[in-house]
């Protein structure tokens, strides 16, 4: 099974200022034939299902502000919020999907300092 | 638009059994595969199987094996998944998601709160 990653386990940043995201996974999620990264990021709030972000690694999800970035190939990836709001206060989680057997990091919570 | 809605809230005592619906609407059922992830209170996501529910083919985390039944109806578009043998540990919300084309989840039910208790 892959094994995912994350630093840090929690951040805090001022309003307006950038968050990054790590997520590493323990063997490639880049698919040769294809050249994509069966990665993607999910944001999570309290009492709220995951809400899909990026796939691809860096393919924002329709309805996504492009305040949120993603960026990494192979092993290694980030997720970049430009100028932080308020409402970006969440769990932020990374997934490969490059196995069946599907597998999340364990996530990084992002706070307003 | 696409809707996952599960059924309520669970108690359920240590030895006993769960089984926790996910009802689908706004695309084809039977086009998209289903996962089931849990999330125990405070904690992160665990991947627990996938369901096709074409043909009802399933895989499951080898954690879970023998524990875990995943099943479908065409009939209503929605699917099911089973957890015997409960123990305390197995609390927690209870997500389905919907797999797109690319194998990521891009909607996801409400989720299922199951709380093992005796």
């Amino acid at each position: 099974d892959i094994v995912m990653t994350q630093s840090p386990d929690s951040l805090a940043v001022s309003l307006g200022e950038r968050a990054t995201i790590n997520c590493k996974s323990s063997q490639s999620v880049l698919y040769s034939p294809n050249n994509k990264n069966y990665l993607g990021w999910y944001q999570q709030k309290p009492g709220q299902p995951p809400k899909l972000l990026i796939y691809w690694a860096s393919t924002r999800e329709s309805g996504v502000p492009d305040r949120f970035s993603g960026s990494g190939s192979g092993t290694d990836f980030t997720l970049t919020i430009s100028s932080l709001q308020a409402e970006d206060v969440a769990v932020y989680f990374c997934q490969q999907y490059y196995t069946t057997s599907r597998s999340f990091g364990p996530g990084t919570k992002v706070e307003i300092k | 638009q696409v809707q996952l809605v599960q059924s309520g809230a669970e108690v359920k005592k240590p030895g006993a059994s769960v089984k926790v619906s996910c009802k689908a609407s706004g695309y084809t059922f039977t086009s998209f595969h289903v996962h089931w992830v849990r999330q125990a209170p405070g904690q992160g996501l665990e991947w627990m199987g996938i369901i096709n529910p074409s043909g009802g083919s399933t895989t499951y985390t080898q954690k879970l094996q023998g524990r875990v039944t995943m099943t479908r109806d065409t009939s209503t578009s929605t699917v099911y998944m089973e957890l015997s043998s409960l123990r305390s540990e197995d609390t927690a919300v209870y997500y389905c998601a919907r797999n797109k084309e690319g194998g990521w989840f891009d909607s996801w039910g409400q989720g299922t709160l199951v709380t093992v208790s005796s």
